[in-house]
Protein backbone atom coordinates (compact mmCIF):
# COMPACT_ATOMS: atom_id res chain seq x y z
CA UNK A 1 0.00 0.00 0.00
CA UNK A 2 1.07 3.56 0.01
CA UNK A 3 2.68 5.26 2.52
CA UNK A 4 4.39 8.33 2.40
CA UNK A 5 7.16 9.43 5.03
CA UNK A 6 8.90 12.39 6.47
CA UNK A 7 10.53 13.81 9.74
CA UNK A 8 8.19 16.37 11.74
CA UNK A 9 10.84 19.04 12.20
CA UNK A 10 13.65 20.80 10.30
CA UNK A 11 15.48 24.05 11.85
CA UNK A 12 18.15 25.96 9.96
CA UNK A 13 20.05 29.26 9.57
CA UNK A 14 19.53 32.04 7.36
CA UNK A 15 21.88 31.16 4.44
CA UNK A 16 22.40 27.83 4.76
CA UNK A 17 20.99 24.48 3.01
CA UNK A 18 17.79 22.65 4.18
CA UNK A 19 17.66 19.20 3.27
CA UNK A 20 14.04 17.66 3.55
CA UNK A 21 13.90 13.80 3.45
CA UNK A 22 10.84 11.56 2.30
CA UNK A 23 10.62 7.34 1.68
CA UNK A 24 7.66 6.09 0.22
CA UNK A 25 6.65 2.40 -0.12
CA UNK A 26 5.11 1.96 -3.53
CA UNK A 27 7.71 1.26 -6.02
CA UNK A 28 5.33 2.12 -8.64
CA UNK A 29 4.98 5.51 -8.01
CA UNK A 30 5.15 7.38 -11.51
CA UNK A 31 5.19 10.97 -10.06
CA UNK A 32 6.80 12.43 -6.92
CA UNK A 33 5.80 16.06 -5.58
CA UNK A 34 7.27 18.50 -3.00
CA UNK A 35 4.21 20.68 -1.80
CA UNK A 36 4.90 23.76 0.05
CA UNK A 37 2.43 25.22 2.94
CA UNK A 38 2.89 28.56 4.26
CA UNK A 39 0.83 29.51 7.78
CA UNK A 40 -2.61 30.16 7.08
CA UNK A 41 -2.75 28.85 3.42
CA UNK A 42 -3.36 25.69 1.50
CA UNK A 43 -0.28 24.02 -0.39
CA UNK A 44 0.98 24.81 -2.85
CA UNK A 45 2.90 22.57 -6.17
CA UNK A 46 7.17 23.44 -5.43
CA UNK A 47 8.10 21.04 -8.08
CA UNK A 48 7.60 17.77 -9.42
CA UNK A 49 9.96 14.74 -10.64
CA UNK A 50 9.32 11.71 -12.81
CA UNK A 51 9.91 8.60 -11.30
CA UNK A 52 12.57 7.61 -13.85
CA UNK A 53 14.80 10.89 -13.17
CA UNK A 54 17.52 10.89 -10.54
CA UNK A 55 17.41 14.70 -10.25
CA UNK A 56 15.64 18.02 -10.71
CA UNK A 57 17.01 21.25 -10.57
CA UNK A 58 14.80 24.76 -10.20
CA UNK A 59 16.49 27.81 -9.21
CA UNK A 60 17.42 27.36 -5.73
CA UNK A 61 15.35 23.90 -5.35
CA UNK A 62 17.17 20.62 -6.07
CA UNK A 63 15.42 17.32 -5.94
CA UNK A 64 16.74 14.07 -5.60
CA UNK A 65 15.27 10.44 -6.25
CA UNK A 66 16.51 7.41 -5.32
CA UNK A 67 14.36 4.91 -6.59
CA UNK A 68 16.49 1.78 -5.23
CA UNK A 69 16.05 2.91 -1.75
CA UNK A 70 12.30 4.72 -2.11
CA UNK A 71 13.84 8.12 -0.90
CA UNK A 72 13.38 11.25 -2.34
CA UNK A 73 14.93 14.45 -1.30
CA UNK A 74 14.62 18.35 -1.54
CA UNK A 75 17.51 20.62 -1.09
CA UNK A 76 16.96 24.15 -0.78
CA UNK A 77 20.23 26.24 -1.39
CA UNK A 78 20.64 29.95 0.49
CA UNK A 79 17.61 29.20 2.33
CA UNK A 80 15.87 32.34 3.18
CA UNK A 81 13.47 33.12 6.25
CA UNK A 82 10.55 33.18 3.51
CA UNK A 83 11.29 29.52 3.32
CA UNK A 84 9.59 28.89 6.76
CA UNK A 85 6.92 26.46 6.11
CA UNK A 86 5.66 23.09 5.96
CA UNK A 87 7.01 21.16 2.85
CA UNK A 88 4.99 17.80 1.47
CA UNK A 89 6.24 14.75 0.07
CA UNK A 90 4.11 12.81 -2.05
CA UNK A 91 3.68 10.22 -4.45
CA UNK A 92 0.96 9.34 -7.82
CA UNK A 93 0.37 5.82 -8.58
CA UNK A 94 -1.56 4.72 -11.39
CA UNK A 95 -1.23 4.65 -15.42
CA UNK A 96 -3.46 6.71 -17.68
CA UNK A 97 -6.49 8.80 -16.63
CA UNK A 98 -6.39 9.45 -13.08
CA UNK A 99 -3.48 9.00 -10.78
CA UNK A 100 -4.10 9.07 -7.30
CA UNK A 101 -1.95 11.46 -5.17
CA UNK A 102 -0.87 10.03 -1.51
CA UNK A 103 0.91 13.10 0.80
CA UNK A 104 3.56 12.34 3.65
CA UNK A 105 2.63 14.37 7.21
CA UNK A 106 4.83 17.29 6.19
CA UNK A 107 8.45 18.68 7.63
CA UNK A 108 8.06 21.90 9.47
CA UNK A 109 10.88 24.05 8.49
CA UNK A 110 12.14 26.86 10.62
CA UNK A 111 14.58 28.99 9.39
CA UNK A 112 16.59 31.26 11.74
CA UNK A 113 17.59 34.52 10.93
CA UNK B 1 -8.76 33.21 -11.85
CA UNK B 2 -9.26 33.81 -8.13
CA UNK B 3 -8.05 30.42 -7.61
CA UNK B 4 -10.22 27.96 -5.26
CA UNK B 5 -12.65 29.64 -2.93
CA UNK B 6 -13.72 28.11 0.24
CA UNK B 7 -16.35 29.21 2.69
CA UNK B 8 -16.14 30.07 5.78
CA UNK B 9 -12.38 30.51 6.67
CA UNK B 10 -13.32 29.87 10.06
CA UNK B 11 -16.02 27.51 11.72
CA UNK B 12 -16.41 27.47 15.00
CA UNK B 13 -20.01 25.13 16.46
CA UNK B 14 -21.05 22.96 19.17
CA UNK B 15 -21.21 19.46 19.47
CA UNK B 16 -24.31 17.81 17.70
CA UNK B 17 -25.13 20.52 15.04
CA UNK B 18 -24.72 20.44 11.20
CA UNK B 19 -21.74 22.50 9.26
CA UNK B 20 -21.99 22.87 6.08
CA UNK B 21 -18.15 23.83 3.88
CA UNK B 22 -18.15 25.14 0.73
CA UNK B 23 -16.04 24.96 -2.15
CA UNK B 24 -15.43 26.60 -5.95
CA UNK B 25 -13.13 25.14 -7.95
CA UNK B 26 -11.15 26.70 -10.77
CA UNK B 27 -13.21 27.29 -13.72
CA UNK B 28 -12.66 24.41 -15.93
CA UNK B 29 -11.37 21.72 -13.42
CA UNK B 30 -12.65 18.79 -13.97
CA UNK B 31 -11.56 17.17 -10.75
CA UNK B 32 -12.25 18.40 -7.17
CA UNK B 33 -11.17 16.84 -4.10
CA UNK B 34 -11.69 17.25 -0.48
CA UNK B 35 -9.23 16.56 2.31
CA UNK B 36 -9.02 17.25 6.12
CA UNK B 37 -5.53 17.89 8.04
CA UNK B 38 -4.80 17.62 11.10
CA UNK B 39 -1.55 17.51 13.31
CA UNK B 40 -2.29 13.29 14.22
CA UNK B 41 -3.10 12.67 10.57
CA UNK B 42 -1.73 14.88 8.66
CA UNK B 43 -3.39 15.86 5.28
CA UNK B 44 -6.32 12.82 4.45
CA UNK B 45 -8.12 12.80 1.20
CA UNK B 46 -11.76 12.30 2.26
CA UNK B 47 -13.20 12.43 -0.94
CA UNK B 48 -12.83 12.95 -4.77
CA UNK B 49 -14.87 14.00 -7.77
CA UNK B 50 -14.38 13.68 -11.59
CA UNK B 51 -17.34 15.68 -13.74
CA UNK B 52 -19.19 16.42 -10.25
CA UNK B 53 -19.77 12.72 -10.01
CA UNK B 54 -18.21 11.27 -7.12
CA UNK B 55 -15.34 8.78 -8.10
CA UNK B 56 -13.85 7.48 -4.35
CA UNK B 57 -15.31 7.94 -1.03
CA UNK B 58 -12.87 5.15 0.85
CA UNK B 59 -11.73 8.50 2.74
CA UNK B 60 -14.92 9.14 4.40
CA UNK B 61 -14.68 8.85 8.16
CA UNK B 62 -18.10 7.71 8.55
CA UNK B 63 -21.81 7.76 7.69
CA UNK B 64 -21.88 12.06 9.46
CA UNK B 65 -19.81 13.26 6.42
CA UNK B 66 -21.41 13.18 2.99
CA UNK B 67 -20.32 15.85 0.24
CA UNK B 68 -21.98 16.62 -2.76
CA UNK B 69 -21.28 18.65 -6.13
CA UNK B 70 -24.82 19.39 -7.89
CA UNK B 71 -22.39 21.59 -10.53
CA UNK B 72 -18.94 22.30 -11.75
CA UNK B 73 -19.07 25.46 -10.08
CA UNK B 74 -19.81 24.19 -6.48
CA UNK B 75 -19.05 21.46 -3.98
CA UNK B 76 -20.42 21.13 -0.59
CA UNK B 77 -18.98 18.89 2.47
CA UNK B 78 -21.76 18.18 5.43
CA UNK B 79 -21.03 16.83 8.78
CA UNK B 80 -24.32 16.09 10.58
CA UNK B 81 -24.14 15.59 13.72
CA UNK B 82 -20.72 17.25 14.27
CA UNK B 83 -17.98 15.87 16.67
CA UNK B 84 -15.24 17.35 18.53
CA UNK B 85 -12.80 15.13 17.12
CA UNK B 86 -13.82 16.59 13.57
CA UNK B 87 -12.08 19.43 14.45
CA UNK B 88 -9.37 20.02 11.92
CA UNK B 89 -8.93 22.15 8.56
CA UNK B 90 -10.39 21.15 5.38
CA UNK B 91 -9.27 21.89 2.43
CA UNK B 92 -10.42 21.70 -1.34
CA UNK B 93 -8.40 21.18 -4.34
CA UNK B 94 -8.69 20.64 -7.85
CA UNK B 95 -6.94 19.79 -11.01
CA UNK B 96 -7.58 20.09 -14.74
CA UNK B 97 -7.08 16.54 -15.16
CA UNK B 98 -6.54 13.66 -13.38
CA UNK B 99 -2.47 12.70 -14.84
CA UNK B 100 0.72 12.48 -12.84
CA UNK B 101 2.05 15.91 -14.15
CA UNK B 102 -1.30 18.00 -13.21
CA UNK B 103 -1.02 20.51 -10.35
CA UNK B 104 -3.77 20.03 -7.58
CA UNK B 105 -4.57 23.73 -6.66
CA UNK B 106 -5.31 24.24 -2.82
CA UNK B 107 -7.93 26.92 -1.52
CA UNK B 108 -7.24 28.00 1.39
CA UNK B 109 -8.67 26.05 4.01
CA UNK B 110 -11.52 25.97 6.31
CA UNK B 111 -10.60 25.22 10.23
CA UNK B 112 -13.58 23.95 11.76
CA UNK B 113 -13.35 23.85 15.95
CA UNK B 114 -16.42 21.51 17.36
CA UNK B 115 -16.77 22.38 20.61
Amino acid sequence: GEDVEQSLFLSVREGDSSVINCTYTDSSSTYLYWYKQEPGAGLQLLTYIFSNMDMKQDQRLTVLLNKKDKHLSLRIADTQTGDSAIYFCAESIGSGGYQKVTFGTGTKLQVIP
Amino acid sequence: DAGVIQSPRHEVTEMGQEVTLRCKPISGHDYLFWYRQTMMRGLELLIYFNNNVPIDDSGMPEDRFSAKMPNASFSTLKIQPSEPRDSAVYFCASSLEGTGTDTQYFGPGTRLTVL
